[in-house]
């Protein structure tokens, strides 16, 4: 059975803290590895990781995939009250049927960042 | 704007009463999902539908059913038959082909007493 595991369940912060947040995988046959932000509502999407080892960077947020060890962080640097949210893992399978099928997405639990002022 | 709409925001329900949940996609996307959230759980995907009437079951189907006669419109309905029906449902969408990111609806939270 597919599995995706994050680490830190919940993490509480100052403003202006550096945190790392980590994603670890056990899948029968790796796509990609998917990070969302979800606030009070929809996730959104930040980063999708394909290739080991390339850094996918966007303001403060920045990620990286290492599949030889089979995990992704997320870094934040520089925290902001407003970074506070549940990010969200998942990593993306084949499709189970051969010939079609939608992909497989495994979710993680989340991590539950708070961002204190 | 393209986006995703799930409507109500919040729905109650007593026990024993089917309920149906609103998605709508004007992204012109081909595939769309129904997630549940529980608290200190992952998503868990209930149905999925890559194209026009047709669907398949996810990891969660019992005691929900859907139906995509339309593109744009996947509506999900949980049946008297789901034991724990209370919970955060969530819509998405996606280009359907590989590695296609999903895009998230802003959720639906069914209370059922």
């Amino acid at each position: 059975e597919d599995k995706v595991v994050q680490s830190p369940l919940s993490l509480v912060v100052h403003e202006g803290d550096t945190v790392t947040l980590n994603c670890s995988y056990e899948v029968t046959n790796f796509r990609s590895l998917l990070w969302y932000k979800q606030e009070k509502k929809a996730p959104t999407f930040l980063f999708m990781l394909t290739s080991s080892g390339i850094e996918k960077k966007s303001g403060r947020l920045s990620s990286i995939l290492d599949k030889k060890e089979l995990f992704s962080i997320l870094n934040i640097t520089a925290t902001q009250t407003g970074d506070s949210a549940i990010y969200l893992c998942a990593v993306v399978t084949p499709p189970a049927l051969s010939g079609g099928g939608a992909d497989g997405l495994t979710f993680g639990k989340g991590t539950h960042l708070i961002i204190q002022p | 704007d393209g986006g995703i709409t799930q409507s109500p925001k919040y729905l109650f329900r007593k026990e024993g009463q089917n309920v149906t949940l609103s998605c709508e996609q004007n992204l012109n996307h081909d595939a769309m999902y129904w997630y549940r959230q529980d608290p200190g759980q992952g998503l868990r995907l209930i149905y999925y539908s890559q194209i026009v009437n047709d669907f398949q079951k996810g990891d969660i189907a019992e005691g929900y059913s859907v139906s995509r006669e339309k593109k744009e419109s996947f509506p999900l309905t949980v049946t008297s038959a789901q034991k724990n029906p209370t919970a955060f449902y969530l819509c998405a969408s996606s280009w359907g082909r590989v590695n296609s990111p999903l895009h998230f609806g802003n959720g639906t939270r069914l209370t059922v007493t």
